[in-house]
């Protein structure tokens, strides 16, 4: 596609259940990152791939996030035994290094 | 202390006239500087991308300034329209491809 697709757009889920989020960048961008928008707040760094690198993990805010990224292209951030802490926008970007990002239009995860 | 500071964190303007929003920063070593602007419940899009050598650049009626020496950047807007109201993102990119974020200008324009 022409820009960073992101699905579901919008996720309910009860506290405690598993959610998956999905990105898809845009095709040849070889860095991809995930953040976390809170209401109100900036954006919050979770994650980055970068080509064949090991990912820079340093934002998960605990071992209940996790992500990977399949093939150099799709990533899926998952979030196991949801809390209602983990409610807020989760938004994906991807770029050519050092270049312009360019953003998903976010998945709004709300934890009930 | 957030690494990337803008103020004011939020601002209503009229219609038509001018505003300015500022960002200032800490991190280094320094590689670019980016403003973007994110419409309530989208994702943010790119205005501009400063480098060290750069001192402002344009996209339509947005004008970003950056002072490298005393990290410090702005973002001018001129004869707001109504879809102008927006938050405005500053983002500097430091280091070995790290990226520090502000907490956004929220702007509203009113007729």
């Amino acid at each position: 596609g022409a820009g960073v697709s992101q699905s579901p757009s919008n996720k309910v889920t009860e506290k405690g259940k598993d959610v998956e989020l999905r990105c898809d960048p845009i095709s040849g961008h070889t860095a991809l990152y995930w953040y976390r928008q809170s209401l109100g707040q900036g954006l919050e760094f979770l994650i980055y791939f970068q080509g064949n690198s090991a990912p820079d993990k340093s934002g998960l805010p605990s071992d209940r996030f996790s992500a990977e990224r399949t093939g150099g292209s799709v990533s899926t951030l998952t979030i196991q035994r949801t809390q209602q802490e983990d409610s807020a926008v989760y938004l994906c970007a991807s770029s050519l290094v050092t270049a312009e990002l360019f953003f998903g239009e976010g998945s709004r995860l709300t934890v009930l | 202390k957030n690494q990337v500071e803008q103020s004011p964190q939020s601002l209503i303007i009229l219609e038509g006239k001018n505003c300015t929003l500022q960002c200032n920063y800490t991190v280094s070593p320094f590689s670019n500087l980016r403003w973007y602007k994110q419409d309530t419940g989208r994702g943010p899009v790119s205005l501009t991308i400063m480098t060290f050598s750069e001192n402002t650049k344009s996209n339509g009626r947005y004008t970003a300034t950056l002072d490298a020496d005393t990290k410090q950047s702005s973002l001018h807007i001129t004869a707001s329209q109504l879809s102008d109201s927006a938050s405005y993102i500053c983002v500097v990119s430091y280091g070995n491809n790290r990226l520090a974020f502000g907490k956004g200008n929220q702007v509203v324009v009113i007729p």
